[in-house]
């Protein structure tokens, strides 16, 4: 079974805070995906990375930066958390088009609170 | 208008009906996934699809690609299916999802 695994469940941070959340996966997977899921506006993607040291802006990236030094370990950076970014963080990874199976699995998830 | 619709928004039902939850797209594709997110956060994947029908136990997803639609149909529903379940596209020749809104269903002993 694929195992995609984040470091916290839980996390509470205060404003300005620079907090790092972290995904590993087991599944030699290329590709690691950041998304945020909020109320009513669903899941919506940060970055993601096609290869280590490889990274590209989703479609909410401000705010946020990501590290890929080792294939199976992707890091969400927030360098100054704010209360907006109170949050579900999900981490997901999948191997890349061409393969049979694409898929991405998801992690069980963050839930950031900024205070 | 989102690229992805999903209809209803919520579900309640009783044990035992039969549920249909439909996705719609604008978009071309190369798949589409119905996840499942129960309370708590994680997702799962349920299904992969770019033609046809397949089917999981109780579970039975269907794609017409030429009305770029797909419904997930539940048979002999139970309060252990109560989840919210996503739709979302794999668009040809990139790595990424665009996701529904989701569905939540909730199912009544």
């Amino acid at each position: 079974d694929v195992k995609v695994t984040q470091s916290s469940r839980y996390l509470v941070k205060r404003t300005g805070e620079k907090v790092f959340l972290e995904c590993v996966q087991d599944m030699d997977h290329e590709n690691m995906f950041w998304y945020r899921q909020d109320p009513g506006l669903g899941l919506r993607l940060i970055y993601f990375s096609y290869d280590v040291k490889m990274k590209e802006k989703g479609d909410i990236p401000e705010g946020y930066s990501v590290s890929r030094e080792k294939k199976e370990r992707f890091s969400l950076i927030l360098e100054s958390a704010s209360t907006n970014q109170t949050s579900m963080y999900l981490c997901a990874s999948s191997f890349l088009p061409g393969r049979e199976r694409y898929e991405q699995y998801f992690g069980p998830g963050t839930r950031l609170t900024v205070t | 208008k989102n690229e992805v619709e999903q209809s209803p928004q919520n579900l309640t039902a009783q044990e035992g009906e039969f549920i249909t939850i439909n996705c719609s797209y604008s978009v071309g594709i190369s798949a589409l996934h119905w996840l499942q997110q129960h309370p708590g956060g994680g997702i799962v994947s349920l299904f992969m699809l770019s033609s046809g029908k397949k089917k999981h136990g109780r579970l039975i997803a269907t794609i017409n690609i030429q009305e770029k639609h797909s419904s997930l149909h539940i048979t002999a529903s139970h309060p252990r299916d109560s989840a919210v379940y996503i739709c979302a596209v794999s668009t040809s020749g990139t790595y990424k999802y665009i996701f529904g809104t989701g569905t939540r269903l909730k199912v009544l002993a």
